[in-house]
């Protein structure tokens, strides 16, 4: 019974595109992120979402969107796809309250072409 | 600027011999200090919370160490499935749960 699950595990698509990766967690948590992993495995924050609404909104592009229809859900949408945008992408969530440790999914893989 | 740096990149040890991993950090308040296990191919497993300097945590044959400047985690005998990335993840005073991660520490551990 997975924790937190993210679709698709890959992702290879052209530049140019727009695409979505999908995080659900079933942990009952009130904050849900979105994490850049690059090729060094530097992990870095993008996005965090308490309860439906935005409280880190990191340096990031304004071609990636997130949307959380709900605090089970936070989804990552990403237009007008780049080279750089090539790296490992990771959903976590934690309950709320900091110091809480975050619990991530196994990550989707984007490669831009 | 926060920053976490963890040394060395990378670690080759044989089965058994003990070695220890290093997290230096800079933050303007250090809520609590996290360390997290990474296997090839999935996300970030937590393995310890340190909150304040002094404090230790064990778990295994992994402990985890904290002064006001760094942290230490400690492979005693370590086996060849301790093999892993290690993670170091530094949370500061503004609450928001955000986390500043290190590079991380690729261990293999030769049998």
């Amino acid at each position: 019974d997975t924790a937190v699950s993210q679709t698709p595990k890959y992702l290879v698509t052209q530049m140019g595109n727009d695409k979505s990766i999908k995080c659900e967690q079933n942990l009952g948590h009130d904050t849900m992120y979105w994490y850049k992993q690059d090729s060094k495995k530097f992990l870095k924050i993008m996005f965090s979402y308490n309860n439906k609404e935005l409280i880190i909104n990191e340096t990031v592009p304004n071609r990636f969107s997130p949307k959380s229809p709900d605090k089970a859900h936070l989804n990552l949408h990403i237009n007008s796809l780049e080279l750089g945008d090539s790296a490992v992408y990771f959903c976590a969530s934690s309950q709320e309250g900091g110091l809480r440790p975050l619990h991530f999914g196994n990550g989707t893989r984007l490669t831009v072409t | 600027e926060d920053q976490v740096t963890q040394s060395p990149e990378a670690l080759r040890l044989q089965e058994g011999e003990s070695s220890s991993l290093n997290c230096s950090y800079t933050v303007s308040g250090l809520r609590g200090l996290f360390w997290y296990r990474q296997d090839p191919g999935k996300g970030p497993e937590f393995l310890f919370t340190l909150y304040s300097a002094g404090e230790e945590k064990e778990k295994e044959r992994l402990k985890a160490t904290l002064t006001k400047k760094e942290s230490f985690l400690h492979i005693t005998a370590p086996k060849p499935e301790d093999s892993a990335t290690y993670l170091c993840a530094v949370q500061e005073r503004s609450n928001t749960g955000k986390l500043i991660f290190g590079q991380g520490t690729t261990l293999q551990v030769k049998p």
